[in-house]
């Protein structure tokens, strides 16, 4: 099944302790980009990569980083996790920049 | 900053009827335009795209753009009471960047 794989579902933390959250998808997608969705105010885009050799900022990337090391995966890491960070964080991928994008089914972050 | 302007709602419309969804966006450089679905606690799901003026029919959907007005929008006829849910608009600019508008929640009531 053609899908993009968010881990974990839900995640409590406390403040400061480094997080990862893993995205996966298998549909040899060339695009892959993450977002955080806040009650109010939508979806915004905190980083996004055209191909393993190309990544970059969002609306909002401060406090997060990404690695794009291999095509499938492109995971989300916050090293050091505020508790304004707390939100529900959506992966995406498409096959290229124009086309529709295929969302994880996402993760709801608390940080304490 | 760039903007992509929704009505939060809730828009009610009874079984049947014709429901209108608006969105507004700030940058005339914006060079694609997407509606999404999401049902509460689930991820968006594409509803439609388009990419040049004008309008575009799917099914019981039809999304029409006005790049000189920085308008776009979503007719959704025969609204059934599955197409309550949030309506994201997201606009596509510099070939990678996406910007979503906060959605409009619909309630399609039997």
């Amino acid at each position: 099944e053609a899908q993009v794989t968010q881990n974990p579902r839900y995640l409590i933390t406390v403040t400061g302790k480094k997080l990862t959250v893993t995205c996966s998808q298998n549909m040899n997608h060339e695009y892959m980009s993450w977002y955080r969705q806040d009650p109010g105010l939508g979806l915004r885009q905190i980083y996004y990569s055209m191909n393993v050799e190309v990544t970059d900022k969002g609306d909002v990337p401060e406090g997060y980083k990404v690695s794009r090391k291999e095509k499938r995966n492109f995971p989300l890491i916050l090293e050091s996790p505020s508790p304004n960070q707390t939100s529900l964080y959506f992966c995406a991928s498409s096959p290229t920049w124009r086309e529709k994008l295929f969302f994880g089914s996402g993760t709801q972050l608390s940080v304490l | 900053q760039k903007e992509v302007e929704q009505n939060s709602g809730p828009l009610s419309v009874p079984e049947g009827a014709i429901a209108s969804l608006n969105c507004t966006y700030s940058d005339r450089g914006s060079q694609s335009f997407f509606w999404y679905r999401q049902y509460s606690g689930k991820s968006p799901e594409l509803i439609m795209s388009i990419y040049s003026n004008g309008d575009k029919e799917d099914g019981r959907f039809t999304a029409q753009l006005n790049k000189a007005s920085q308008y776009v929008s979503l007719l959704i006829r025969d609204s059934q009471p599955s197409d309550s849910a949030t309506y994201l608009c997201a606009v596509g600019e510099n070939f990678n960047k996406f910007y979503f508008g906060s959605g409009t929640k619909l309630n399609v009531k039997p």
